[in-house]
């Protein structure tokens, strides 16, 4: 299986200021027929199920605010929130889809400092 | 509007069984792939099952003793659990996949709690 390692576990950052999540990946999840990375990042807050934030490292589902970023290729990747909002207080997941079974990254509890 | 709304969950003992289901609108539920996943208490997510017409695929954790279904015709999923666990006690949300099995998911139900314990 492919195992998923984010950090920080947990991150308090003030309002208006730069989150920064890792999530390292035991294999590369870059398809090279097509170059695309099989990760994606997902918000979860408190009682919500959760809700794909961005697909293939970095594009965008629709409705999501653009201060929500992904970046990176092969086995590390990147979810910054540009300017943190009150209403992004949740914990965020990282996932790969790239091989069977799909895995998940431990979750990381973003704050308000 | 896509919507998915799990039934099911409920208190058993070990090595007890229960059915949870999944009921899919807003969609042309026969053509995506469908998944279970769950989460413990306070823990993360951990990826159960999928299937789509051609096939499914299991977690190791549960593969012998968790059966998924689907129903096309009543847009229903299904998850038949036995020989249940404490360690599977957790809420089990139903997830749309793609066209294709490796894609993410993209709607996701709001959970049916499922507590394994005597």
């Amino acid at each position: 299986d492919i195992v998923m390692t984010q950090s920080p576990d947990s991150l308090a950052v003030s309002l208006g200021e730069r989150a920064t999540i890792n999530c390292k990946s035991s294999q590369s999840v870059l398809y090279s027929s097509n170059n695309k990375n099989y990760l994606g990042w997902y918000q979860q807050k408190p009682g919500q199920p959760p809700k794909l934030l961005i697909s293939w490292a970095s594009t965008r589902e629709s409705g999501v605010p653009d201060r929500f970023s992904g970046s990176g290729s092969g086995t590390d990747f990147t979810l910054t929130i540009s300017s943190l909002q009150a209403e992004d207080v949740a914990v965020y997941y990282c996932q790969q889809y790239y091989g069977t079974p799909p895995t998940f990254g431990g979750g990381t509890k973003v704050e308000i400092e | 509007e896509v919507q998915l709304v799990e039934s099911g969950g409920d208190l058993v003992q070990p090595g007890g069984s229960l059915r949870l289901s999944c009921a899919a609108s807003g969609f042309t539920f026969s053509s995506y792939w469908m998944h279970w996943v769950r989460q413990a208490p306070g823990k993360g997510l951990v990826w159960v099952s999928r299937i789509n017409s051609d096939g499914s695929s299991y977690a190791d954790s549960v593969q012998g003793r968790f059966t998924i279904s689907r129903d096309n015709a009543k847009n229903t999923l299904y998850l038949q659990m036995n020989s249940l666990r404490t360690e599977d006690t957790a809420v089990y949300f139903c997830a749309r996949g793609g066209y294709s099995a490796y894609v993410p998911n993209d709607y996701w139900g709001q959970g049916t709690l499922v507590t394994v314990s005597s």
